[in-house]
C-alpha cells in the first residue's frame, strides 16, 4: 500500500517562530488532508489539498502531486498551535485514508 | 450543522467482553469510516461503509465488525476484547465524490480501555 512519511517527528519552537512540516507519499493520491489532533484526541481539519496551495490565516499548505510531497507552513506560532499534526492521503483507486506518523509540535511561550 | 458524533466518549471493559461503539455522521454524508489509534501502531483504517454496505476493510481480525443503518449511522463491534484493543477509535464521515475521494471529517473519538 501507499506509504506516508512525515518530518520532522518532533519540533520545539518559541512563540512567534515559523515552521514547515513535510509529508512525502509513495504513490499517486486522490486526496490529501492535514489534521491537527487536539489534546482530547479529535482530529481537526486544517486543509483538504490534493494539489495546489491554500491559505487559512497563519497556516498555509502546498501539495506538489507530481513530486509526491506536501508542506504545511505555520507562521507566527502560538502556544495553542501545540499538538500533533497529521498528514493523510487516499491512494489512487482507494477510499481509505493512510496516515503518516505525525509531527509533534511544542510551542513554548 | 452538527459534526460527527461518537458515543460513548470513554469506555472501560474487561478482557473477553464485547463492546459496541456508535457514530452519527454529518447530515447528508453517506460514507462512514472507522480508524484505530494506538501509540505503537498510529492511526490505522478499520473499515468503511456506504449505503449500508461495507466497501473496504483494513487488516484487522474478524473480532472487529461493523454495520451501517439506513440513516447512515454506523456501529462497530469488537468481540472477545483483548488488552491490545485499548485504543482511541475514531469515526469519519464524508460525501461521496466522482473520484471516490472527498474530505473526511472526524468525530471526537471513543477512548476504550480494556482491563
Amino acid at each position: 500500500g501507499i506509504q506516508v512519511e512525515q518530518s520532522p517527528p518532533d519540533l520545539i519552537l518559541q512563540e512567534g517562530a515559523n515552521s514547515t512540516l513535510r509529508c512525502n507519499f509513495s504513490d499517486s493520491v486522490n486526496n490529501l488532508q492535514w489534521f491537527h489532533q487536539n489534546p482530547w484526541g479529535q482530529l481537526i481539519n486544517l486543509f483538504y489539498i490534493p494539489s495546489g496551495t491554500k491559505q487559512n490565516g497563519r497556516l498555509s499548505a502546498t501539495t506538489v502531486a507530481t513530486e509526491r510531497y506536501s508542506l504545511l507552513y505555520i507562521s507566527s506560532s502560538q502556544t495553542t498551535d501545540s499538538g500533533v499534526y497529521f498528514c493523510a492521503v487516499v491512494g489512487a483507486g482507494r477510499r481509505a485514508l493512510t496516515f503518516g506518523s505525525g509531527t509533534r509540535l511544542q510551542v513554548q511561550p | 450543522k452538527a459534526g460527527v458524533t461518537q458515543t460513548p466518549r470513554y469506555l472501560i471493559k474487561t478482557r473477553g467482553q464485547q463492546v459496541t461503539l456508535s457514530c452519527s455522521p454529518i447530515s447528508g454524508h453517506r460514507s462512514v469510516s472507522w480508524y484505530q489509534q494506538t501509540p505503537g501502531q498510529g492511526l490505522q483504517f478499520l473499515f468503511e461503509y456506504f449505503s449500508e454496505t461495507q466497501r473496504n476493510k483494513g487488516n484487522f481480525p474478524g473480532r472487529f465488525s461493523g454495520r451501517q443503518f439506513s440513516n447512515s449511522r454506523s456501529e462497530m463491534n469488537v468481540s472477545t476484547l483483548e488488552l491490545g484493543d485499548s485504543a482511541l477509535y475514531l469515526c469519519a464521515s464524508s460525501l461521496e465524490s466522482l473520484t471516490g475521494a472527498s474530505e473526511a471529517f472526524f468525530g471526537q473519538g471513543t477512548r476504550l480501555t480494556v482491563v
